[in-house]
């Protein structure tokens, strides 16, 4: 079964200054991650995937995340965080190799983290 | 405007009276798929469809059932509601060969 961690309820960090959002996941084969926001009120925002390839991945907003095999983490990261990047991050997996028999269509969510960016 | 839309926003029921939350996307896409949300837990996965007339469950599909006839709708149908599916709920799409996941705004659901 697949599943994905993020350890941390609430990331609190001032502006300015860099952030990360922790993720691991477990899956049986290669992975598909994803990054998604929700901000009040509203419904989730795609922010970056990794597929394949480059392990850096770059997205909207000035967000990125490094896919790391060995450790199964795919961290979310912004080099000077905004007042305005407050919300509720989602990492997200789908197990590729799954989808020949039908089962990689399932995507598994986080819990989310709640981030807070403080002037 | 692309979108996936839901109606209502906004529901409140009673135990045991059936209900339909609709959903609709207008960028032709193949895949659809719905999920709860509830604090600590995240989103969860109740069904999805690949298709017209192609749908398989999620992880939480007890207790829900869906339909595809059109590939534009997918409803989520709750034939006799209880407290325990009280829950944000959100509908998402996609087009095929893409994965990035479109979603609706979300319908609020309490049922007393």
């Amino acid at each position: 079964a697949q599943s994905v961690a993020q350890p941390e309820d609430q990331v609190n960090v001032a502006e300015g200054n860099p952030l990360t959002v922790k993720c691991t996941y477990s899956v049986s084969g290669n992975p598909y991650l994803f990054w998604y926001v929700q901000y009040p009120n509203r419904g989730l925002q795609f922010l970056l995937k990794y597929i394949t390839g480059d392990n850096l991945v770059k997205g909207s907003y000035g967000f990125e995340a490094e896919f790391n095999k060995s450790q199964t983490s795919f961290h979310l990261k912004k080099p000077s965080a905004l007042v305005s990047d407050s919300a509720l991050y989602f990492c997200a997996v789908r197990d590729r190799s799954l989808i020949l028999t039908g089962g990689g269509n399932k995507l598994t969510f986080g819990t989310g983290t709640q981030l807070k960016v403080e002037l | 405007e692309a979108q996936v839309t839901q109606n209502p926003r906004y529901l409140i029921t009673v135990t045991g009276k059936k209900l339909t939350v609709t959903c609709s996307q207008n960028m032709n896409h193949e895949y659809m798929s719905w999920y709860r949300q509830d604090p600590g837990l995240g989103l969860r996965q109740i069904y999805y469809s690949m298709n017209v007339e192609v749908t398989d469950k999620g992880d939480v599909p007890e207790g829900y059932k869906v339909s595809r006839k059109e590939k534009r709708n997918f409803p989520l149908i709750l034939e006799s509601p209880s407290p325990n599916q009280t829950s944000l709920y959100f509908c998402a799409s996609r087009g095929t060969g893409t994965e990035k996941l479109f979603f609706g705004s979300g319908t609020q659901l309490s049922v007393l």
